[in-house]
Order: C-alpha cells, then structure tokens, then sequence
C-alpha cells in the first residue's frame, strides 16, 4: 500500500534563517507530488507541484523553492525564512495522470512558525 | 485559473441538515472534490462528482452542475464531531492534476 511521510511536524524558526521539509512517498512510482500552504485563517494554497524527477512548476512567487531530486522524494526550501512564511505545509501525492474519484493523499502536515 | 467562493462561516443545530454551496470557475475541469479538515489536521476525502448530479454517501451527499459551476455538501443528521471545515476544490488538468481549493467554510456545530 501506499504510504507518504511528512518531517516534522513542528518547527519554529527565527527570521533569516534557512527551511527544509522533506516528503516520501512509498509503494508507488512516478507519483505526482504537491507542495501546499494553510496561512492562520485562510485557505490552502498551492506552492509547487512535480510531474517527474526535477521538474518542477511554481504556482506563486515567493520566498520559497521546491526540489524533486528522487522519484518519490519532494524537497520545500527557502535559504531566508520571513514571517509571512508561517503557516500549515502539506505534502500530497496523486498517480501520474491522476484521474481517480479519490484525489490527493495528503501527509500529516507541518506546523511552521517563524520568530 | 479558478475562482473557487464558498461562505466563510456556518452555524447549525446537531441533528439538524446543512447545506454548503460552492461555485467555480475553471478552464480544465476535471472533477470537483469535497474535503473535511478539522483543526490542526490534514483535510480528508470526503466526496467526488464528475458528473451532473447528485452522489451519496451515507450522511453526506454532494452535487454538481458543471454548466453552472455550482456544487454543495449536504450534511444530515449533525452531529458535534461535524464542527469542522469544509473545503471545496476542483481539479484542473493544466496544473499536472493539481487540486485548487477554496477558502473552506467553518462549520459549528451547536446542542
């Protein structure tokens, strides 16, 4: 079965400093994988999203940056982090040209607050 | 791009019916999903429609008319662990099947 794993699930950073989120996913390949962000009161918002290894599409300018450097792993950046970065990250994954009546697997999430 | 309103905030009655609309407007539509979130959580799958219509699912039931970009959750027979919010998103085949989610709507739920 499949299975996507989300670190960590809190973190609280200081202003300038530099993020990393990592998400796997595990018992597939070649997954779709989405990077999104819940700000306190407002709804999710999608980031990033991957089609393939190292492809990767932005959905809004930011701060932020995403890698893909394996199949089934999705890496969030920022080398300065802002205050306005503090949110709720989701990971999710769906099969490559997704078409089920399910939608996304999402992973457990990550709280960051930025200090 | 999408334009995805739903109500900001709904109050309702445990044992009573709710209703949630949600409108959109979208170039590659490709199903419209509904999602529960309670706080502090990740959203869980709650309902599909691809097609016109209306699909049940036990209390909850979900319709769509794609001609006018309109869908709603029913929810019947509240119940307290309802109180939660409910997103509406539609999937967009130009974004590599990415969801697009509305702003959710806070549902209490009250004795």
């Amino acid at each position: 079965s499949q299975t996507i794993h989300q670190w960590p699930a809190t973190l609280v950073q200081p202003v300038g400093s530099p993020l990393s989120l990592e998400c796997t996913v595990e018992g597939t390949s070649n997954p779709n994988l989405y990077w999104y962000r819940q700000a306190a009161g407002r709804g999710l918002q999608l980031l990033f999203y991957s089609v393939g290894i190292g492809q990767i599409s932005s959905e809004v300018p930011q701060n932020l940056s995403a890698s893909r450097p394996q199949d089934r792993q999705f890496i969030l950046s920022s080398k300065k982090l802002l205050l306005s970065d503090s949110g709720f990250y989701l990971c999710a994954w769906s099969p490559w040209g997704d078409r089920r009546s399910y939608g996304y697997t999402f992973g457990s999430g990550t709280r960051l607050t930025v200090v | 791009g999408q334009n995805i309103d739903q109500p900001t905030e709904m109050t309702a009655t445990e044992g009573a019916i709710v209703q949630i609309n949600c409108t959109y407007q979208t170039s590659g539509f490709n199903g419209l999903f509904w999602y529960q979130q309670h706080a502090g959580e990740a959203p869980t799958f709650l309902s599909y429609n691809v097609l016109d219509g209306l699909e049940e699912k036990g209390r909850f039931s979900s319709f769509l008319s794609r001609s006018k970009g309109y869908s709603y959750l029913l929810l019947k027979e509240l119940q307290m662990k309802d109180s939660a919010s409910y997103l509406c998103a539609v999937r967009d085949i130009g974004s590599g099947y990415a969801l697009n989610f509305g702003k959710g709507t806070s549902l209490l739920v009250t004795p």
